[in-house]
């Protein structure tokens, strides 16, 4: 059973604009969602985590937006750069319970 | 502060063999995870430990094992192994529970042959 879905599967933006990556949660009993961005040959890195007690969060240029209502968050990362290309991964979880993870993205950032 | 560390980095393995990974936490973090990273299939839970306890299981056969020692370092084992066992194998550690943040290691990465 699929509890977070992502999407896009895969995308590419321009040097300087917004990615925006959606994922969506089945399980209401979910408190914890980061987001992880994994480079090719590296373990994937948390990266900005958010509770449902807030409806944004940001650090730097990336933006956690939650909707609790919609069961969904999603990651805006501004000003995106070559450097940000990346596989990224939402995922949630609560209490002990394992870490569910989204099917990832691929985000090209083309000059 | 050191990070996760896994070892080793590969490893090639022929099918019927068994492999065990290891895997050494962030210090003081207690709770151990393993997930399995294949392209089809995404991250795959397969258990976590936690003070020398299995505290969650993932839907992996039993020839997938695993255990933690007092000092947190944990291994994976994989007996009989198969083709499809071919993936990276990711170890994430956290202070108590995954609910907190949890920081990966770098991965083995296992090909059967």
């Amino acid at each position: 059973q699929q509890q977070v879905k992502q999407s896009p599967q895969s995308l590419i933006v321009q040097k300087g604009g917004i990615s925006i990556i959606n994922c969506a949660y089945e399980n209401t009993a979910f408190d914890y969602f980061p987001w992880y961005q994994q480079f090719p040959g590296k373990g994937p890195a948390l990266l900005i985590a958010i509770r449902p007690d807030v409806s944004e969060k940001k650090e730097g240029r990336f933006t956690i937006s939650f909707n609790k209502s919609a069961k969904q968050f999603s990651l805006h990362i501004m000003d995106s750069q070559p450097g940000d290309s990346a596989t990224y991964f939402c995922a949630a979880n609560f209490g002990n319970e394992k870490l569910t993870f989204g099917t990832g993205t691929r985000l090209t950032i083309i000059p | 502060k050191a990070g996760v560390t896994q070892t080793p980095r590969y490893l090639i393995k022929t099918r019927g063999q068994q492999v065990t990974l290891s895997c050494s936490p962030i210090s003081g973090h207690r709770s151990v995870s393993w997930y399995q990273q294949t392209p089809g299939q995404g991250l795959q839970f397969l258990f976590e430990y936690f003070s020398e306890t299995q505290r969650n299981k993932g839907n992996f056969p039993g020839r997938f094992s695993g255990r933690q020692f007092s000092n947190s370092r944990s291994e994976m084992n994989v007996s009989t192994l198969e083709l499809g066992d071919s993936a990276l194998y990711l170890c994430a550690s956290s202070w108590v529970t995954s609910n907190t943040e949890a920081f990966f290691g770098q991965g083995t990465r296992l090909t059967v042959v």
